[in-house]
């Protein structure tokens, strides 16, 4: 079972360049989120979704954007890379029950902004 | 607001000692959930345990122990018996009802090396 795949693993930006961030699920998950992960810190939660077409920003939205158009495909996009934004990325999904459900993640993006 | 506050930056054993990560919460919230995730160094997080704030009943999964006490506001974690595939960061988290898993908040994550 593939769970979540996030594309690339690694990757450096210059300043002011543009990238997406790729995530796929294959478990038919509604719920989808993007998070960072900042060194010594807690994941904070940018921007998820509950479904098809439907997204919403998290705590921390500022820079990016995301779109849903399918429920398999959650990407990213970070448009005017910043230094603020080195980070690793962890894209997740799960299925809602009513109830907070366990999340299950990517294996992360590391994404350097020089 | 939500806030979960994991003490230990980091830990060390040696293989075989039982080893206590601290997990301290707090909400207004008088329904809420917990959880316990697990970051190997291979980077993904993989879930360990959930538990909800009505049910304070200890936890033993194998090696794995969780102790929910609602007067101290703590879930904390115990490993006994450790071993070096323990070595992991290891996060915390809380949600709150009605926020569904859009509104988890991770704590900053306890790193545990077991030394062999």
């Amino acid at each position: 079972n593939a769970g979540v795949t996030q594309t690339p693993k690694f990757r450096i930006l210059k300043i002011g360049q543009s990238m997406t961030l790729q995530c796929t699920q294959d478990m038919n998950h509604n719920y989808m989120y993007w998070y960072r992960q900042d060194p010594g810190m807690g994941l904070k939660l940018i921007y998820y979704s509950v479904g098809a077409g439907i997204t919403d920003k998290g705590e921390v939205p500022n820079g990016y954007n995301v779109s849903r158009s399918t429920t398999e495909d959650f990407p990213l996009r970070l448009e005017l890379a910043a230094p603020s934004q080195t980070s690793v990325y962890f894209c997740a999904s799960s299925y809602p029950l009513g109830i907070p459900e366990k999340l299950f993640f990517g294996s992360g993006t590391q994404l350097s902004v020089l | 607001a939500q806030k979960v506050t994991q003490a230990q930056t980091e830990i060390s054993v040696v293989e075989k000692e039982d080893v206590t990560l601290d997990c301290v919460y707090e909400t207004r919230d008088t329904t809420y959930y917990l959880f316990w995730y697990k970051q190997p160094p291979s980077g993904e997080l993989v879930f360990l345990i959930r538990r909800n704030s009505f049910d304070e009943q200890n936890e033993i999964s194998g090696r794995y122990s969780w102790n929910f006490q609602k007067s101290t506001s703590s879930f904390n974690f115990t490993i006994t018996a450790s071993q070096v595939v323990d070595s992991a960061v290891y996060f915390c988290a809380l949600s709150v009802r009605g926020g569904g898993a859009n509104n988890l908040f991770f704590g900053t994550g306890t790193r545990l090396t077991v030394i062999p």
